[in-house]
């Protein structure tokens, strides 16, 4: 079945870029996505990419997919407090209904921000 | 903002007993959703839903029904509740055959 891996904790200074690594196993998935959780609140999705795509970029914020290693990166430029968080990675899943499919999630990495 | 409404946001019950917990949304998105959320485990898709009665099992459904009989609800029923499933139940909507948006979740304790 799918699986999607992350490190579990990545520890940067302020100002300095994060880069946080995912793989996943499923090579039919059509988007990739990255949501960020904050403490006590849902997830927010900040970004996806399409399985055709190399990179995006928005903002502050750099998706790069290799996928014929199945691997995803987001890398989040000058790193600030406020992006203490924790981050998953998610794949479509095998789970579809009605062409709509659920996701399967990473265990999350959570980003630590040392001042 | 899409409208997600989790209830109630924070329960502690005893094991045994009978738990619902409610989503509703109010822009009339089809598939919703129930996944909850552990440490060391991350989010696990329990049962999802295409449409009104419309629904199917995800990946750790064994001790949990859902129900929608109107496309803004989705309610999930713990029968009996187990310690096993103290955890944090989030609910999502799909606007999109991938993207999902999630709610704010629910906190249940199960003593």
């Amino acid at each position: 079945g799918e699986d999607v891996e992350q490190s579990l904790f990545l520890s940067v200074r302020e100002g300095d870029s994060s880069v946080i690594n995912c793989t996943y196993t499923d090579s039919s998935s059509t988007y990739l996505y990255w949501y960020k959780q904050e403490p006590g609140a849902g997830l927010q999705l900040l970004t996806y990419i399409f399985s055709n795509m190399d990179m995006k970029q928005d903002q502050r914020l750099t998706v790069l997919l290799n996928k014929k290693d199945k691997h995803l990166s987001l890398r989040i430029a000058d790193t600030q407090t406020g992006d203490s968080a924790i981050y998953f990675c998610a794949e479509s899943s095998k789970y579809s209904g009605g062409g709509a499919d659920g996701l399967t999630f990473g265990k999350g990495t959570h980003l630590i921000i040392q001042p | 903002d899409a409208g997600i409404t989790q209830s109630p946001r924070h329960k502690v019950t005893e094991t045994g007993t009978p738990v619902t917990l409610r989503c509703h949304q109010t822009e009339n998105h089809r598939y919703m959703y129930w996944y909850r959320q552990d440490p060391g485990h991350g989010l696990r898709l329990i049962h999802y839903s295409y449409g009104v009665k419309d629904t199917d099992k995800g990946e750790v459904s064994d001790g949990y029904s859902v129900s929608r009989s109107k496309t803004e609800d989705f309610l999930l029923t713990l029968e009996s509740a187990t310690s096993s499933q103290t955890s944090v139940y989030f609910c999502a909507i799909s606007i999109t055959s991938g993207e999902l948006f999630f709610g704010e979740g629910s906190r249940l304790t199960v003593l």
